[in-house]
């Protein structure tokens, strides 16, 4: 069964490092999320891409966080400088378009900042 | 702005138990709704969605949810939990850019006694 992959599963890292997370959806998945889940609480979506294009990245803080997707395959998260308050379970989705109503995720990379 | 609430952070039921999980929402338009859950160490699932029609959704794994405008809630149900059900449950809607921008609820953890 297809699923998308992400790496690595943990982090530790040390505040004002640099982090990258790395997503490589399913294969035929036009659209990709970067969802934000900090313990307790719901996945938030970071960021939207639509083959290699930004739909929505209204709630990325763009001061640390960049996100891309260039060949609209996979797609890499990076923060620099990692802060105390990025720590948390970052997710990655994939569905065969904008509109289906069923993403996939993958089983998520587990940053935490000391 | 949307927004979804879950008001049980946790419930534990017995195996065999039927089961019912609460989500109201909070958004302008009609909505897209959806139920997805979270095992342990593992990607969030979709469990099953609406869109439009039928106001009783079924979906896998025996569960169903009812949409109930009047009252703005979409509670997902099952008539007799396993074991195996035990996860976080998440509710969201959809809204933005398509059905798949989704905002998601602070989620429901289900224990599942013998």
């Amino acid at each position: 069964e297809a699923e998308v992959a992400q790496s690595p599963r943990y982090k530790i890292t040390e505040k004002s490092q640099a982090v990258a997370f790395w997503c490589d959806p399913i294969s035929g998945h036009a659209t990709l999320y970067w969802y934000r889940q900090i313990l307790g609480q719901g996945p938030e979506l970071l960021v939207q891409f639509q083959d290699e294009s930004v739909v929505d990245d209204s709630q990325l803080p763009k001061d640390r966080f960049s996100a891309e997707r260039l060949k609209g395959v996979d797609s890499t998260l990076k923060i620099q400088p990692a802060e105390l308050g990025d720590s948390a379970m970052y997710l990655c989705a994939s569905s065969l378009d904008w509109d289906t109503g069923e993403l996939f995720f993958g089983e998520g990379s587990r940053l935490t900042v000391l | 702005a949307q927004s979804v609430t879950q008001p049980d952070i946790h419930i534990t039921v017995s195996e065999g138990a039927s089961l019912e999980l609460r989500c109201n929402y909070s958004y302008g338009a009609t909505p897209y709704l959806f139920w997805y859950v979270q095992s342990p160490g593992q990607g969030l699932q979709l469990l099953l969605k609406y869109f439009s029609g039928d106001t009783l959704v079924q979906g896998i794994k025996g569960f169903e949810a009812e949409f109930k405008r009047s009252q703005s809630s979409f509670n997902l149900r099952k008539p007799s939990v396993h074991w195996s059900d035990a996860a976080e449950y998440f509710c969201a809607v959809g809204a933005g850019t398509g059905a798949n921008n989704l905002f998601f609820g602070t989620g429901t953890r289900l224990t599942v006694i013998p």
